[in-house]
């Protein structure tokens, strides 16, 4: 599967414990995005990555989330003490390049449920 | 204002009608538009890309483009009950703006 891998697909975590969760790109792609998603809501972009390099944070909570794209390796996604209202879906894209016409393929997503 | 406007339906259609999908955006140097389908606990899927005003039609879908209006649709012809899922508009802009925003989705209902 030469497509987007997303993984875990399910996490459960406690309250105040840390959720990693982890993305391989496609192949070929070097841009990585990170989005969340609560039910029937829209994607909200959280993060965008190349590799070493965070490009635009924009969408990141200012404390206990962090990203990374390490040279080798996926990229991860980090969040530190959980609470119940990061329980979401977190989505991953990729895309060839960093161009606005080169379209995003989509991971099948991590579903992190909060207890 | 929101960035990316859709209406969130529900929108439901019969089996065989057109189902006729809208979306506004806020930013006037937006120059990518796309469209997603995502079923219910499912990924959201690439189905058209649209960056010139106009049509574009790919098989039973087709995408159109008013920058003027700062409005892209998305009609689906001879629509089927498998393509009962939500569709996601989404705009990204250069230079230097990398982001992709994404509306909250239209849900569509085909009715067989």
């Amino acid at each position: 599967n030469a497509g987007v891998m997303q993984n875990p697909r399910h996490l459960v975590r406690r309250r105040g414990q840390e959720a990693r969760l982890r993305c391989s790109p496609m192949k070929g792609h070097s841009h990585v995005y990170w989005y969340r998603q609560l039910p029937e809501e829209g994607l909200k972009f959280m993060v965008y990555l190349q590799k070493e390099n965070i490009i635009d944070e924009s969408g990141m909570p200012k404390e206990r989330f962090s990203a990374e794209f390490p040279k080798e390796g996926p990229s991860i996604l980090r969040i530190q003490q959980v609470v119940r209202g990061d329980s979401a879906a977190y989505f991953c894209a990729s895309s060839p390049g960093a161009g606005s016409n080169q379209p995003q393929h989509f991971g099948d997503g991590t579903r992190l449920s909060i207890l | 204002q929101k960035e990316v406007e859709q209406n969130s339906g529900p929108l439901s259609v019969p089996e065989g009608a057109i189902a006729s999908l809208n979306c506004t955006y806020s930013d006037r140097v937006s120059q990518s538009f796309f469209w997603y389908r995502q079923y219910s606990g499912k990924s959201p899927e690439l189905i058209m890309s649209i960056y010139s005003n106009g049509d574009k039609e790919d098989g039973r879908f087709t995408a159109q483009l008013n920058k003027a209006s700062q409005y892209v649709s998305l009609l689906i012809r001879d629509s089927q009950p498998s393509d009962s899922a939500t569709y996601l508009c989404a705009v990204a802009r250069d230079p230097g703006g990398f982001k992709t925003i994404f509306g909250a989705g239209t849900r569509l209902f085909v009715k067989a």
